[in-house]
C-alpha cells in the first residue's frame, strides 16, 4: 500500500534552517509529481511546493519562494524540503503528498511538525 | 491567486441526517475541484476530485457537484465517522484550499 513518512521536523530559532524528508513506498515514486503542504496550528491547508516526477519542474508558493528548496531522489524514493531563513509564521505541520496528474492530492503522509520560536 | 470560500464555517448535524457544504471560487476553476476530509490528529483524506468523482474507497453517501465557481459536497446520511473538517481545493491555477467547514454533532 502507498505510504509516505515524513521526518526532520522540530524546534528551530527564527532565521534558522531545517531539512524535511519524506520516504515513499508502495508505488513507483519516480512516476509521480509530489508536493509539500503545510497546516499552521488550528488553521487550514496551504500548498507550499511542487516537484515534477523527474525533478525538472518546480514551483513554490510566494510565501516561501527564495527561502525553501524542494528536491527529490528517485533512487532513494525520497522527497525533501530544505527550509532556511525560517520565520514564526512557518510554524506548521508539514505534509508530503502525492500529486496526481490532474492536480489533486491522493495520498498524504502523517506530517512532521516544525516550530519556529526563540 | 484564486480564493476559495467555504460555508458555513460549522454545520451541526445529527447522525442519519444530510449535510450540505458549499465552496465558492473567486474565479472559474472549471471542474478542477477536490474535497478532503480531515479528522483531528490525522492527515487529510481525498474524497472527491473533478468536482464529482469519488476517490477510491469513498462511500457513495459522499457526493460532489458544481462547476465554474460554485460547488457542493453532500453527505447523504451522516455516520459517526463523518464528523470532521472538510476542505475544498482548486487545482485550476496552482493550488489553493478553502478555510474548511467543520461538521459537528448536533
Amino acid at each position: 500500500q502507498v505510504q509516505l513518512v515524513e521526518s526532520g521536523g522540530g524546534l528551530v530559532k527564527p532565521g534558522g534552517s531545517l531539512r524535511l524528508s519524506c520516504a515513499a513506498s508502495g508505488f513507483s515514486f519516480s512516476d509521480y509529481y509530489m508536493s509539500w503542504i503545510r497546516q499552521a496550528p488550528g488553521k487550514g491547508l496551504e500548498w507550499v511546493s511542487y516537484i515534477s516526477s523527474s525533478g525538472t519542474t518546480i514551483y513554490y508558493a510566494d510565501s516561501v519562494k527564495g527561502r525553501f528548496t524542494i528536491s527529490r531522489d528517485n533512487a532513494k524514493n525520497s522527497l525533501y524540503l530544505q527550509m532556511s531563513s525560517l520565520r514564526a509564521e512557518d510554524t506548521a505541520m508539514y505534509y508530503c503528498a502525492r500529486d496526481t496528474i490532474r492536480g489533486e492530492f491522493d495520498y498524504w503522509g502523517q506530517g512532521t511538525l516544525v516550530t519556529v520560536s526563540s | 491567486e484564486i480564493v476559495m470560500t467555504q460555508s458555513p464555517a460549522t454545520v451541526s448535524v445529527s447522525p442519519g441526517e444530510r449535510a450540505t457544504l458549499s465552496c465558492r471560487a473567486s474565479q472559474s476553476v472549471s471542474r478542477k475541484l477536490a474535497w478532503y476530509q480531515q479528522k483531528p490528529g490525522q492527515a487529510p483524506r481525498l474524497l472527491i476530485y473533478g468536482a464529482s468523482t469519488r476517490a477510491t474507497g469513498i462511500p457513495a453517501r459522499f457526493s460532489g457537484s458544481g462547476s465554474e465557481t460554485e460547488f457542493t459536497l453532500t453527505i447523504s446520511s451522516l455516520q459517526s465517522e463523518d464528523f470532521a473538517v472538510y476542505y475544498c481545493q482548486q487545482y485550476s491555477n496552482w493550488s489553493t484550499f478553502g478555510q474548511g467547514t467543520k461538521v459537528e454533532f448536533k
